[in-house]
């Protein structure tokens, strides 16, 4: 079975300063692994995926992710916040094959960026 | 490409009444997943149809609940008897998973209130 864990149900930073929404995940095998966001009021967005190659992956408005394998993790990350990045935030993995094409997504963590 | 489009964007109805919400996704695509949303449980995967075919509807919460894809570009899930606790916003999703890019594109969801 594969999953998804987002520690933190909500991250507060100042305008300005870098930021991190962390994840983990398992799976079976290697994995696909994206990132949504979700603006009040709206659907999921996608932001950013991993799928192979380059362990660092950028993706829309500034954000960027690290796929560290050893610590199956893949933190969204940003150098420096903006009030508008205020939002909740998923991250989704599935198998890269022979098991679920279907995404598993976390529970959510949202993100305050305080000005 | 509009993306994907749900109809209608807001429902109120009363419990026991018969709720329709509607689907378009993106040309092209071929999976379809609708979720719901509610604070309490997240984001849950209701039912996912590929090339038209429901696959896996493990995530139906009950036989009132129940969902058709009649053709490649529109689904319905129709609840019938609505229930107060059916109040959640329910998003659609499309994808292209084989040969495609694989992250889903969200609806702007349909928030259901049952009185």
């Amino acid at each position: 079975a594969q999953s998804v864990a987002q520690p933190e149900d909500q991250v507060n930073v100042a305008e300005g300063n870098p930021l991190t929404v962390k994840c983990t995940y398992s799976v079976s095998g290697n994995p696909y692994l994206f990132w949504y966001v979700q603006y009040p009021n709206r659907g999921l967005q996608f932001l950013l995926k991993y799928i192979t190659g380059d362990n660092l992956v950028k993706g829309s408005y500034g954000f960027e992710a690290e796929f560290n394998k050893s610590q199956t993790s893949f933190h969204l990350k940003k150098p420096s916040a903006l009030v508008s990045d205020s939002a909740l935030y998923f991250c989704a993995v599935r198998a890269l094959s022979g098991g679920s094409y279907i995404p598993t997504f976390g529970r959510g963590t949202s993100l305050i960026v305080h000005p | 490409d509009a993306g994907v489009i749900q109809s209608p964007r807001h429902e109120v109805t009363e419990m026991g009444q018969e709720v329709t919400l509607r689907c378009k996704p993106i040309s092209g695509h071929d999976y379809l997943f609708w979720y719901r949303q509610t604070m309490m449980r997240g984001l849950e995967l209701l039912i996912y149809f590929n090339n038209n075919v429901p696959i896996d509807d493990s995530g139906m919460p009950e036989d009132r609940f129940s969902a058709k894809m009649p053709n490649a570009s529109f689904s319905t899930l129709k609840i019938q008897p609505s229930e107060p606790r059916d109040s959640a916003v329910y998003f659609c999703a499309s994808s292209l998973l084989v040969g495609g890019s694989y992250e889903q594109y969200f609806g702007p969801g349909t928030r259901l209130t049952v009185t």
